[in-house]
């Protein structure tokens, strides 16, 4: 049973533009929501998190959206670069085994100039 | 600061040889450790997980084996590799259970 479920697979935005990709649990003991940015070759790196007691949390182009009551939430990239071209995952931990994290299947983002 | 580091960076090893990968954590105590493995392409599965020496989390059944000698050092291993070993092998180090810090990873091809 997939734990976090993330869409889209792959994602294409002009240069400028809003980059959005979706995820939603199913646990709703999961108390924390992190994302990960991954470039070829390289390990991810954790690029925002948020906790449930949020609904929104922005660093500088980025904002995760959370919504409780339906599962979910989502990574927004404003105004959109061609260096924000990498492979983006979503996470979530929390519970009895909390000490584990669920990863989302991932959404490669290309930024068209 | 913390740092992660793991090696080798790259490997090529033959089918039925053994495996160690190495990863070590610096500028913090009692992290808990993660190993994951990436297909090329696919998302993070993850292998194993340690909150502590020598209490290792195993999360799917296979040829492979982890272990941590140290506070700060995580091993996995494997006597002998098959085809579908190959991927990206990610150690990850956690001070608490949220933010998760990855390392370099390592390249394993197995021919």
């Amino acid at each position: 049973q997939q734990q976090v479920k993330q869409s889209p697979q792959s994602l294409i935005v002009q240069k400028g533009g809003i980059s959005i990709i979706n995820c939603a649990y199913e646990n709703t003991a999961f108390d924390y929501f992190p994302w990960y940015q991954q470039f070829p070759g390289k390990g991810p790196a954790l690029l925002i998190a948020i906790r449930p007691d949020v609904s929104e949390k922005k660093e500088g182009r980025f904002t995760i959206s959370f919504n409780k009551s339906a599962k979910q939430f989502s990574l927004h990239i404003m105004d959109s670069q061609p260096g924000d071209s990498a492979t983006y995952f979503c996470a979530a931990s929390g519970g009895y085994n909390f000490n584990k994290f669920y990863f989302g299947s991932g959404t490669k983002l290309n930024v068209k100039p | 600061s913390q740092t992660i580091h793991q090696w080798p960076a790259t490997l090529v090893q033959p089918v039925g040889s053994p495996l160690s990968l190495e990863c070590t954590v610096e500028g913090t105590s009692n992290p808990n450790l993660y190993w994951y493995r990436q297909a090329a392409g696919r998302g993070l599965q993850l292998l194993f997980y340690s909150v502590g020496i020598g209490q290792i989390s195993s999360e799917v059944p296979q040829n492979l084996s982890a272990s941590r000698p140290q506070d700060r050092q995580f091993i996995l291993s494997s006597k002998k590799l098959l085809l579908s070993d190959s991927g990206f092998y990610l150690c990850a180090w956690s001070a608490d259970r949220y933010e998760q810090y990855f390392g370099p990873g390592t390249r394993l091809t197995v021919t």
